[in-house]
């Protein structure tokens, strides 16, 4: 059962610390995205890669937020300095387009974090 | 631009009693419409989605939508609800340039006995 893989699951730190989120997309999956959830504004589109290039990252704060994917097995989103602000549930997904635009996207189980 | 609505924040249904959820998209062409469901302390697992064809889309779990080209919906259905659809469902449509999808401010079903 393939399924898509996030560490850690948890993270608490304090405000000014560096966080490191990662991800491993399903296997030959070619496209990967990064969403945040809060409550006040529901899922936001962070970040998409497609083929490990970034195609799309208009919706991450650019001057602490950086997202990468080393390898076809790896994404990561690094936050630096963390805020307050920044606390939310962090989802990866990947997916695999085969018809038009992208099809299905399989989640992961979310990082909870939490800046005090 | 493209928007997903969902206008019920909340529904609460009974056991046994069969379930809508309400979506209405804005998008100029046929859209590619999509329900996700998330339960606690999960990600977001796909229900059923709409590309073309028969408008009426059985997914998994007993959940049905009918796309409504008219009415601009794309409404969530399901007979007979178990406690276990206790979740947050998220309607959902892929924006023109065919990659970033618009999620729907989420709908949470509370299931009681």
């Amino acid at each position: 059962d393939a399924r898509v893989t996030q560490t850690p699951r948890h993270k608490v730190t304090e405000m000014g610390q560096e966080v490191t989120m990662r991800c491993q997309p399903i296997l030959g999956h070619n496209t990967v995205f990064w969403y945040r959830q809060t409550m006040m504004q529901g899922l936001e589109l962070l970040a998409y890669f497609r083929n490990r290039a970034p195609l799309d990252d208009s919706g991450m704060p650019k001057d602490r937020f950086s997202a990468e994917m080393p390898d076809a097995t790896l994404a990561t989103l690094k936050i630096q300095p963390s805020e307050p602000r920044d606390s939310a549930v962090y989802f990866c997904a990947s997916g695999l387009p085969l018809v038009g635009p992208q099809e299905t996207q399989y989640f992961g189980p979310g990082t909870r974090l939490l800046v005090l | 631009a493209q928007s997903v609505t969902q206008p019920d924040i909340h529904i609460t249904v009974s056991e046994g009693a069969s379930l809508e959820l309400r979506c209405n998209y804005s998008y100029g062409a046929t859209p590619y419409l999509f329900w996700y469901v998330q339960s606690p302390g999960q990600g977001l697992q796909l229900l059923l989605k709409y590309f073309s064809g028969d408008t009426l889309v059985q997914g998994i779990k007993g959940f049905e939508a009918e796309f409504k080209r008219s009415q601009s919906s794309f409404n969530l259905r399901k007979p007979s609800v178990h406690w276990s659809d206790a979740a947050e469902y998220f309607c959902a449509v892929v924006d023109t340039g065919g990659f970033k999808t618009i999620f729907g401010a989420g709908t949470r079903l509370f299931v009681k006995a």
